[in-house]
């Protein structure tokens, strides 16, 4: 298995918090993603990086913002989490662009 | 219509039957294509990459059909491990890769 890690695993917190997720990789992967799953919808693209500084949107992504200052670290802001923004959250990494290898998730309930 | 579309199922079928998913994608620039799996409440995880050829592993076979813009897979002697969603993906050479909703298998005794 790819080396991917994500935390936290489980969060719940107030509308209106600010919430930052971590993806770890290992693997020295140039490209990492952020998804979020919710019924009905499938996989739907946050925001991505191609680079340590590169980062671009998604189709969902406001409301969120990222930052990758190091080739393994991608994380995911919430500024201020709205119930909206209940979810299932991978991180997916891919060398290529091609095929992607996904972190475990986070499950983010807002209260 | 959405750029990558599957049925989403269920398909309910027995132990040891064959079972196929048909996966549409509308961007006909698109170059490469592959099939996830997603068991519940676990991450997406490759199954397979999908060849212009049509590729084999073991009891999976994915083919592409360039002409009509589908990918198909085929699931050969059905177990119930296979129960799962399948995801299909579709690339266009870009940073993106799209993906379908899924398509859920369920097999039972």
């Amino acid at each position: 298995d790819a080396g991917i890690t994500q935390s936290p695993r489980h969060k719940v917190t107030e509308t209106g918090t600010p919430v930052t997720l971590r993806c770890h990789q290992t693997e020295n992967h140039r490209y990492m993603y952020w998804y979020r799953q919710d019924p009905g919808h499938g996989l739907r693209l946050i925001h991505y990086s191609y680079g340590v500084k590169d980062t671009d949107k998604g189709e969902v992504s406001d409301g969120y913002s990222v930052s990758r200052s190091k080739t393994e670290d991608f994380l995911l802001t919430l500024e201020s989490a709205t119930s909206s923004q209940t979810s299932v959250y991978f991180c997916a990494i891919s060398a290529e662009a091609e095929t992607q290898y996904f972190g475990p998730g986070t499950r983010l309930l807002v209260l | 219509r959405k750029e990558v579309e599957q049925d989403p199922g269920p398909f309910n079928v027995p132990e040891g039957a064959t079972v196929a998913f048909n996966c549409t994608y509308s961007n006909s620039a698109s170059q490469s294509f592959f099939w996830y799996r997603q068991d519940c409440r676990k991450e997406p995880k490759l199954l397979m990459s999908v060849y212009s050829s049509g590729n084999e592993d073991g009891r999976f076979t994915a083919q592409l059909n360039r002409a009509s813009q589908y990918i198909s897979l085929l699931i050969r002697d059905s177990k119930l491990s296979d129960s799962a969603t399948y995801l299909c993906v579709v690339n266009r050479r870009s940073y993106i890769p799209t993906f379908g909703r899924g398509t859920s298998l369920i097999v039972h005794p």
